[in-house]
């Protein structure tokens, strides 16, 4: 079966600019979590969602960011008035239970370059 | 807030020698995670660790889980080629969230 995709692979975008990121889980994953990969550095928690709702937002580094999963299944990771410090690669995984118990499924991410 | 420390940073080996990455949470955990990130890539799962003092081996690689649950180490014995990646460790305080930490970047001279 078909594993997490996200689109696009590759953003740029000018500093100001919104950006939206999608992503699709493996088909019947309850969680689904964001996460921001600096180079070098591990993924840092961003969001979680069990199925629609979203249970955890604490990682958001501003209220610039927002993200939704309104049918409880594809999700959009969305960036406002993006800024330098936002490039990074942005994850998203997937769990077919709820919470952190359980091994999560990366996709492959988007890679945001804001210049 | 918890923080998971991890060394070595960067490791560089000759084929065939060993190699060990620790992990360090500043909190109790319930559960830790390993994931494997190739160059280029991203992290895919390679084990769960739950009970204190866990011991779990997958062919040449061998996990722990400290008895206080603080603190895991992943051992690969007689490295190969294709072990070349970032190793990282994933702590779970009991909350929905894993906590990774900064990763080990192994490199191995063939």
């Amino acid at each position: 079966g078909a594993g997490v995709s996200q689109s696009p692979r590759y953003k740029v975008a000018k500093r100001g600019q919104d950006v939206a990121l999608r992503c699709d889980p493996i088909s019947g994953h309850v969680s689904l979590f964001w996460y921001q990969q600096a180079l070098g550095q591990g993924p840092e928690f961003l969001t979680y969602f069990q199925n629609e709702a979203q249970l955890d937002k604490s990682g958001l580094p501003s209220d610039r960011f927002f993200a939704e999963r309104p049918e409880g299944s594809v999700s959009t990771l969305k960036i406002q008035r993006t800024q330098q410090e936002d490039s990074a690669v942005y994850l998203c995984a997937s769990s077919p239970t709820d919470g952190g118990s359980y091994e999560q499924y990366f996709g492959p991410g988007t890679r945001l370059t804001v210049t | 807030g918890q923080q998971v420390m991890q060394i070595p940073q960067y490791q560089h080996v000759q084929e065939g020698e060993d190699f060990t990455t620790y992990c360090n949470s500043s909190t109790t955990l319930s559960n830790i995670q390993w994931y494997k990130q190739r160059p280029g890539g991203h992290p895919v799962f390679l084990i769960q660790l739950v009970k204190s003092g866990e011991v779990k081996k997958q062919k040449r690689l061998t996990f722990q889980f400290g008895e206080a649950k603080k603190n895991s180490s992943l051992h690969i014995t007689a490295t190969q080629t294709t072990d070349v990646g970032t190793y990282f460790c994933a702590g779970n305080g009991g909350a929905q969230k894993l906590v990774f930490g900064q990763g080990t970047r192994l490199t191995i001279n063939p």
